[in-house]
């Protein structure tokens, strides 16, 4: 059962739009949600990350929304550039804790 | 450079060879990690070492096995390959730069393993 679900599978999304990626979990001992971007032929990286006592996280044109009650969070790309074409991973965890479950992953497509 | 060294990059193997993943890192952080990416899977945790010698079993463990004699050597062994461990390998290690409490993967290039 995956411990963290993650949608859409895929996204286009026009240059200058803005892109929405939403995950959701089950797991109420999670406490650390990070975001990972990820390039062809390469691994992912840590693109940013919240923790539940905050309802939102911006960091130049990512922020990250999220909704405790709902177990709910999503990843907004607002002025979407080619270059962010990519697969985005959410991920959970406890802090402290080292054991990271990803979502399915959105490859973003950011047409020109 | 990450400082986490996957190799080989690329293998192509035959059902019920043995085949091993290497990974290095450069620095001396106790976690270390497997996982597997497959499309629609996203990625899935194979096993995790806490330290040297010192290793767990993740979410898709079976038919994998690893070893850490040393800290910064993390291979992942296929005993018997078969066609659904055909995938893309990351290695991972998980460091605390800011202190906060909040671990940071970083992950290597990844090893495209192709199983015939």
């Amino acid at each position: 059962q995956q411990q963290v679900k993650q949608s859409p599978q895929s996204l286009i999304v026009q240059k200058g739009g803005i892109s929405i990626i939403n995950c959701a979990y089950e797991n109420t001992a999670f406490d650390y949600f990070p975001w990972y971007q990820q390039f062809p032929g390469k691994g992912p990286a840590l693109l940013i990350a919240i923790r539940p006592d905050v309802s939102e996280k911006k960091e130049g044109r990512f922020t990250i929304s999220f909704n405790k009650s709902a177990k709910q969070f999503s990843l907004h790309i607002m002025d979407s550039q080619p270059g962010d074409s990519a697969t985005y991973f959410c991920a959970a965890s406890t802090e402290g804790f080292n054991k990271f479950y990803f979502g399915s992953g959105t490859k973003l497509n950011v047409k020109p | 450079d990450a400082g986490i060294t996957q190799s080989p990059r690329y293998k192509i193997t035959e059902t019920g060879r043995q085949v091993t993943l290497m990974c290095h890192q450069t620095w001396s952080h106790s976690y270390m990690f497997w996982y597997r990416q497959d499309l629609g899977h996203g990625l899935r945790l194979i096993y995790y070492s806490a330290a040297a010698d010192i290793t767990d079993k993740g979410e898709v463990p079976d038919g994998y096995v690893v070893s850490r004699s040393k800290t910064e050597n993390f291979p992942l062994t296929l005993e018997s390959a078969t066609r659904s461990q055909t995938s893309v390998y990351f290695c991972a290690r998980a460091s605390n730069p800011t202190g906060s409490g909040a671990n940071v993967l970083t992950f290597g290039a990844g090893s495209r393993l192709t199983v015939l």
